[in-house]
């Protein structure tokens, strides 16, 4: 079975740009998450989306929002960027995210400059 | 979700078997005990949980203490790719059908020498 993918791996923006990071879920799983990984605060959840629908969020600004398609694919995007914003960006799928084990992808390395 | 207590950094010589420890103190009853892994700007890798009992799978061993206070991975033969940065997460199994997100601490960095 094919793991989570996160596309694209690598991003460079500047500020004020906005970004839109997708992921695919193993399949068969309905939960995906999203956390943001620096140095400086480890790895962060941001939220969570099950079945469409938002359940659960982090605490990070309104910049930072989320959506989940029908097929389970997520995207997350970042508006306004600054240049804190640059990290890894990881995505997590499991079943139905009610304590099953989460399989993180990839992420994706975004660089704001 | 209670917190957990990793050592900073170990190193452990290549084939040796890599014994790392968690201090978990104030675990729930309803609390699993979570290994991840992470390789340098990759994503973090499950390894294996556990609730009570000692679980073992392909990739290593987990030894819980009967009080749960605490519990030791072990990579039986350590290669020079599990040079890591090992996460011990404790998870409560929710109820109520609300997400639970990872909550991830600083681990600890093995390095896995020749």
């Amino acid at each position: 079975k094919a793991g989570v993918t996160q596309t694209p791996r690598y991003l460079i923006k500047t500020r004020g740009q906005q970004v839109t990071l997708s992921c695919s879920p193993i399949s068969g799983h309905r939960s995906v998450s999203w956390y943001q990984q620096t140095p400086g605060q480890g790895l962060q959840f941001l939220f969570e989306y099950f079945s469409e629908t938002q359940r659960n969020k982090g605490n990070f600004p309104g910049r930072f929002s989320g959506r989940q398609f029908s097929n389970s694919r997520s995207e997350m995007n970042v508006s306004t960027l600054e240049l804190g914003d640059s990290a890894l960006y990881l995505c997590a799928s499991s079943l139905d995210g009610v304590g099953d084990t989460q399989y993180f992808g990839p992420g994706t390395r975004l660089t704001v400059l | 979700d209670a917190k957990t207590t990793q050592p900073p950094s170990m190193d452990c010589a290549e084939g040796r078997a890599a014994n790392l420890p968690c201090n978990h103190s104030t675990i729930s009853g309803n609390e699993y005990v979570y290994w991840y892994r992470q390789i340098h700007s990759q994503g973090p890798q499950y390894i294996i949980h556990g609730l009570k009992n000692n679980e073992t799978n392909e990739m290593a061993s987990l030894i819980i203490t009967e009080d749960r206070k605490s519990s030791t991975l072990i990579l039986p033969h350590a290669t020079l790719r599990d040079t890591a940065v090992y996460y011990c997460i404790v998870r409560a199994i929710a109820s109520s059908g609300s997400a639970r997100q990872l909550t991830f601490g600083s681990g600890t960095q093995l390095t896995v020498l020749p």
